[in-house]
């Protein structure tokens, strides 16, 4: 199956500074991915969906100024967190949608996951 | 809106027992639903997905479920479990977007633990 790289898997940061995450697809174009955030013990909850050359569209409740979302090329979206803080500490996770003309070649690819911990 | 719900958050069995993680939904439109396996420090796989036609939807690894829209259900189910099956597993629903050509977005449940036991 297609394959979801994210990096870094893990990043620890202080107080107060950005993070970046990326999520690529290395072996197809995703005009679309979308950015979760899973609390532990708790379901993926969808932040955003990252469309390929414009504006990311947010989940009420996200602070689009606070998750910065890029995705400049049909094979890379970013994720920023900017001036992080502890309660930004969470697991996030990025999925890349493949596209077809029928809905069984829509199928999303989840990357494994990058765990944020703001000190 | 739609929800969904794992009835289990951990499952342990025995090595070649039958297993069935249950997931109910509840959605106002017609949707479409899924199972994801995430094994430790990977991302979420696709096991099976219900589109439409028959309601057993046969997956990887041995891995069923069937949709059952009376009870809104939508369990998964394996008649005999090896070790590699110990995993996190995730329901999930989605609606279909206006053109009908891709999914919504997708609505996951909480996450069932399986543990296979030797």
């Amino acid at each position: 199956g297609a394959v979801v790289s994210q990096h870094p898997s893990w990043v620890i940061c202080k107080s107060g500074t950005s993070v970046k995450i990326e999520c690529r697809s290395l072996d197809f174009q995703a005009t679309t991915m979308f950015w979760y955030r899973q609390f532990p013990k708790q379901s993926l909850m969808l932040m955003a969906t990252s469309n390929e050359g414009s504006k990311a569209t947010y989940e009420q409740g996200v602070e689009k100024d606070k998750f910065l979302i890029n995705h400049a090329s049909l094979t890379l979206s970013t994720l920023t967190v900017t001036s992080a803080h502890p309660e930004d500490s969470s697991f996030y996770i990025c999925s890349a949608r493949t596209s077809g003309r029928t809905l069984a070649k829509n199928i999303q690819y989840f990357g494994a996951g990058t765990r944020l911990s703001v000190l | 809106a739609q929800s969904v719900t794992q009835l289990d958050s951990q499952v342990p069995v025995f090595e070649e027992a039958p297993v069935e993680l249950r997931c109910n939904y509840s959605s106002s439109v017609s949707v479409y639903l899924f199972w994801y396996v995430q094994y430790p420090n990977q991302g979420l796989q696709l096991l099976l997905k219900y589109l439409s036609g028959s309601t057993l939807v046969k997956g990887i690894n041995g891995f069923e479920a069937e949709f059952n829209k009376s009870q809104t259900s939508f369990h998964l189910r394996k008649p005999s479990v090896h070790i590699s099956d110990t995993a996190e597993y995730f329901c999930a629903v989605s609606d279909l977007k206006a053109g009908g050509t891709s999914y919504g977005k997708l609505t996951f449940g909480q996450g069932t633990i399986l543990t296979v036991h030797p």
